[in-house]
């Protein structure tokens, strides 16, 4: 099975600008969560998709924004960025068929650079 | 406001020992608790788990013990290998979201 992979992987944009990244999920999961990992720091909920539709978000302005696709892909933008934005930014897909714990599959990241 | 807390951003632990990585929490709600390892340039992998019912589990070199009394969870590794140097992360799991620590680097010495 295919696991959750991230593109780009690298980025760097100006302060103002827009980005989009994209998320493809693990065969067999129907949600996509997304994560943002400042330096040091652990993984911050940013929300969840589920159906295409938020399911659920952490302490994020609305700037932050995502779409979840038919074949449960997805996307986070982030509009007019900000130097703090500099991050990691971690999808994971997950089952809601799956009882238990909430087992996330995370993707590598993609790491962008507000400059 | 760090609903879960990893105060040791490192540790440093000789091949063949045991190694043990600590979590503290806040939150009472918290229906499962989660370890991750994260390898450079890599993702977070999933490590082990356990009910906020239960006080152990274990998953061969794994052990994860959590005491609700004091709010605080562990992770044993026993024996340690070069492999498991990495960094790791407790996180709670509370509704569509878990929330993560801020990780303790381990290094395992030869």
């Amino acid at each position: 099975e295919t696991g959750v992979t991230q593109s780009p992987t690298h980025l760097i944009k100006t302060r103002g600008q827009q980005v989009t990244l994209r998320c493809s999920s693990q065969s067999g999961h129907n949600t996509v969560s997304w994560y943002q990992q400042a330096l040091g720091q652990g993984p911050q909920f940013i929300f969840q998709y589920y159906r295409e539709e938020e399911n659920g978000r952490g302490n994020f302005p609305p700037r932050f924004s995502g779409l979840q696709f038919p074949n449960y892909s997805s996307e986070l933008n982030v509009n007019a960025l900000e130097l703090d934005d500099s991050a990691l930014y971690l999808c994971a897909s997950s089952s809601s068929w799956n009882s238990g714990a909430n087992v996330l599959t995370f993707g590598a990241g993609s790491r962008l650079t507000v400059l | 406001d760090q609903q879960v807390k990893q105060n040791s951003p490192s540790l440093s632990v000789q091949e063949g020992r045991i190694s043990i990585l600590n979590c503290d929490y806040t939150n009472s709600m918290f229906d499962y608790f989660l370890w991750y390892k994260k390898y450079p340039a890599e993702g977070p992998t999933f490590l082990i788990s356990i009910s906020s019912i239960k006080d152990k589990n274990e998953d061969g070199r794994f052990t994860v013990f959590l005491n609700k009394s004091a709010k605080h969870l562990s992770l044993h590794i026993v024996p340690s290998q070069p492999g498991d140097s990495a960094v790791y992360f407790c996180a709670a799991s509370a509704a569509q979201k878990l929330v993560f620590g801020q990780g303790t680097r381990l290094t395992i010495n030869p």
